[in-house]
């Protein structure tokens, strides 16, 4: 089992939608957690970081940690076609200074 | 955030050569640097820890002979692929933490496709 799963996709959304995009893991002492996006051919770009359970919200993206049931999730609202790219939920203990990734959604916002 | 910035973003050499790739830190110091290697459609595979002023610490599987990894200062790592060959193609990409690189979040570089002929 991995520590981090993360369904691969791919998903496809209309324009405008509801995005939900989740993650889940077994390590108990994982604290800091991050959503990356990336472009084809690009490095991740950081979305989203929070610490420990609750929620964050940050224009059109909410990230919520669910700490009891090892479940992390981004929200994208008013989906856009730029929005387009693979999302990588990450994921450290604390004073870890290693990140262990979920495998990545592929994520196609269509017009 | 943060402004990770890597060279170059593309090369292409061929087999036997050696390549570096570079990685800075523009407006934060990073004690820690992070090498990851990328294979179409999957997600990041950790090579090696970069620690300034020490000794690299390279992942099981990853050939420090090979993947030469050199932290000169807080603000610059340095990958060198030697003796390249077709199967080192392949994207590369580093991240930096902050200075205590625990605790804090991790920013990227902009990737480098590596081809190897």
């Amino acid at each position: 089992q991995k520590e981090v799963e993360q369904d691969p996709g791919p998903l496809s959304v209309p324009e405008g939608a509801i995005v939900s995009l989740n993650c889940t893991y077994s390590n108990s002492a994982f604290q800091y957690f991050m959503w990356y996006r990336q472009y084809s051919r690009k490095g991740p770009e950081l979305l989203m970081y929070t610490y420990s359970s609750g929620n964050k919200e940050d224009g059109r993206f909410t990230a919520q940690v669910d700490k009891s049931s090892k479940y992390i999730s981004l929200f994208i609202r008013d989906s856009q076609p730029s929005d387009s790219a693979t999302y990588l939920c990450a994921m450290s203990e604390q004073g870890a200074q290693k990140l262990v990734f979920g495998q990545g959604t592929r994520l196609t916002i269509n017009p | 955030g943060a402004v990770v910035s890597q060279h170059p973003s593309r090369v292409i050499c061929k087999s036997g050569t050696s390549v570096k790739i570079e990685c800075r830190s523009l407006d934060f110091q990073a004690t820690t640097m992070f090498w990851y290697r990328q294979f179409p459609k999957q997600s990041l595979m950790l090579m090696a820890t970069s620690n300034e002023g020490s000794k690299a610490t390279y992942e099981q599987g990853v050939e420090k002979d090979k993947f030469l990894i050199n932290h000169a200062s807080l603000t610059l790592s340095t990958l060198t692929v030697t003796s390249a060959h077709p199967e080192d193609s392949s994207f590369y990409i580093c991240s930096a933490r902050g200075v205590s690189a625990a605790d804090t979040e991790a920013f990227f570089g902009q990737g480098t496709r590596l081809t190897v002929v």
